[in-house]
């Protein structure tokens, strides 16, 4: 199998805090995962491309200093959210490929987060 | 540049009838598709893919998708939709980066 998991599935901070986002690949390692963030009734729209060991890549628009992305080992990357206002409130969903080519991608359950 | 457009943006159909769902890409190299289904707050579960052989592909829950390279098109079908078949789908083109469409909110009447 290849199971990603997400934690927290949900979290409310006050504005101005930061909040963590936890991806794991359970059981494959994962060079690349993926970070997506998705509103209301929208599509999921690519933040970044999380490398380990290296720096995340990041989609044209996405604040780099807003999102902070780690991904210390092969099988956890990292979302941490900083100074955190309403605007940021949203459902943030990871994934992560094998490596393999083509890539398939395999979600986590998502994070909603609601900044107050 | 890579593109996925999903035409319709809602599908209401009863239980027991078929379903069908559009999905077009734009993409100037052999591309990679997906459909992926999403209930509400829950993350995406992959029902089926398309790399590269039959046309005709198999997924889980009874889906099944035809890659028609000569319309750019991934449609993807099921014969006999059950409520649980309620959720948002959505058709993905790995290319450069894996993009999504717009999805389609399926909307299932007893």
């Amino acid at each position: 199998g290849a199971v990603v998991s997400q934690h927290p599935s949900w979290v409310i901070c006050k504005s101005g805090t930061s909040v963590k986002i936890e991806c794991r690949s359970l059981d494959f390692q994962a060079t690349t995962m993926f970070w997506y963030r998705q509103f209301p009734k929208q599509s999921l729209m690519l933040m970044a491309t999380s490398n380990e060991g290296s720096k995340a890549t990041y989609e044209q628009g996405v604040e780099k200093d807003k999102f902070l992305i780690n991904h210390a080992s092969l099988t956890l990357s990292t979302l941490t959210v900083t100074s955190a206002h309403p605007e940021d409130s949203s459902f943030y969903i990871c994934s992560a490929d094998k490596g393999q080519v083509p890539a398939e991608a395999f979600f986590g359950q998502g994070t909603r987060l609601t900044v107050v | 540049a890579q593109s996925v457009t999903q035409p319709d943006i809602h599908i209401t159909v009863s239980e027991g009838a078929s379903l069908e769902l559009r999905c077009n890409y734009s993409y100037g190299a052999t591309p990679y598709l997906f459909w992926y289904v999403q209930s509400p707050g829950q993350g995406l579960q992959l029902l089926l893919k398309y790399f590269s052989g039959d046309t005709l592909v198999q997924g889980i829950k009874g889906f099944e998708a035809e890659f028609k390279r000569s319309q750019s098109s991934f449609n993807l079908r099921k014969p006999s939709v059950h409520w649980s078949d309620a959720a948002e789908y959505f058709c993905a083109l790995q290319g450069n980066k894996l993009t999504f469409g717009g999805g389609t909110r399926v909307l299932v009447k007893p």
